[in-house]
């Protein structure tokens, strides 16, 4: 069953502009990833939270986790025109060490 | 050096063909995904190997087989291709640590196409 559920599904900004995107989950978590794709390309990984943290940064990314709400934001700071990709989260079961279960993604388009 | 690579990139076949992708990591992980993504861009775990045993096989049809000839090698062989079989396949790898599910590195992908 779908795990992972971004929201927006599509989100056009300016560059410079930051870009939020949302995920929500129903089960519990023991880690929180994020993943980038750009068209025709494979999955990049961009930043992991574990359920016991609550922020993480790295670089223009910002990543919080609210485990109450079961879901999590991914901020972008000072986008560019090459942050234009699909970003998806990921979530690793509590109860399970092997799946990972990706949402439907958020396709960031960021305009010059 | 490519972390994980797949081959071919590109696959155009007819419906009943049998094929298969081929995906190697040279990251030294335990672990090895296949995954579909579809038209709508939603990506589904297939299977995944651990050490050359089979730790996840969804809800998958039969003519789809994955093959762990090594940690470092993992094959999807497909019999019988049908239309729906159409989709991007990736493939990925990671270490499986105490926490969990890490990261995971992905392969370029392999486009499918059945006509």
């Amino acid at each position: 069953s779908q795990q992972g559920e971004e929201d927006p599904q599509a989100l056009s900004i300016q560059e410079g502009e930051n870009a939020t995107m949302n995920c929500s989950y129903k089960t519990s978590i023991n880690n929180l990833q994020w993943y980038r794709q750009n068209s025709g390309r494979g999955l990049v990984h961009l930043i992991l939270i574990r359920s016991n943290e609550r922020e993480k940064h790295s670089g223009r990314l910002r990543v919080t986790l609210d485990t109450s709400k079961k879901s999590s934001s991914l901020l972008i700071t000072a986008s560019r025109a090459a942050d234009t990709a699909s970003y998806f989260c990921a979530t690793a079961p509590a109860r399970s060490n092997y799946k990972l279960t990706f949402g439907k993604g958020t396709l960031l388009t960021v305009n010059p | 050096d490519t972390a994980v690579s797949q081959t071919p990139k590109y696959l155009v076949t007819q419906m009943g063909n049998d094929k298969s992708i081929k995906c190697e990591q040279n990251l030294g992980h335990d672990t090895m995904y296949w995954y579909k993504q579809d038209s709508k861009k939603f990506l589904k775990i297939m299977f995944s190997y651990n050490n050359k045993e089979l730790i996840i096989n969804e809800t998958v049809p039969n003519r789809f087989s994955p093959k762990s000839p090594d940690k470092a090698h993992l094959n999807l062989h497909i019999n019988s291709l049908e239309l729906g079989d159409s989709a991007v396949y990736f493939c990925a790898s990671s270490h499986l640590g105490l926490a969990g599910v890490l990261t995971q590195y992905f392969g370029p992908g392999t486009r499918l196409l059945v006509l």
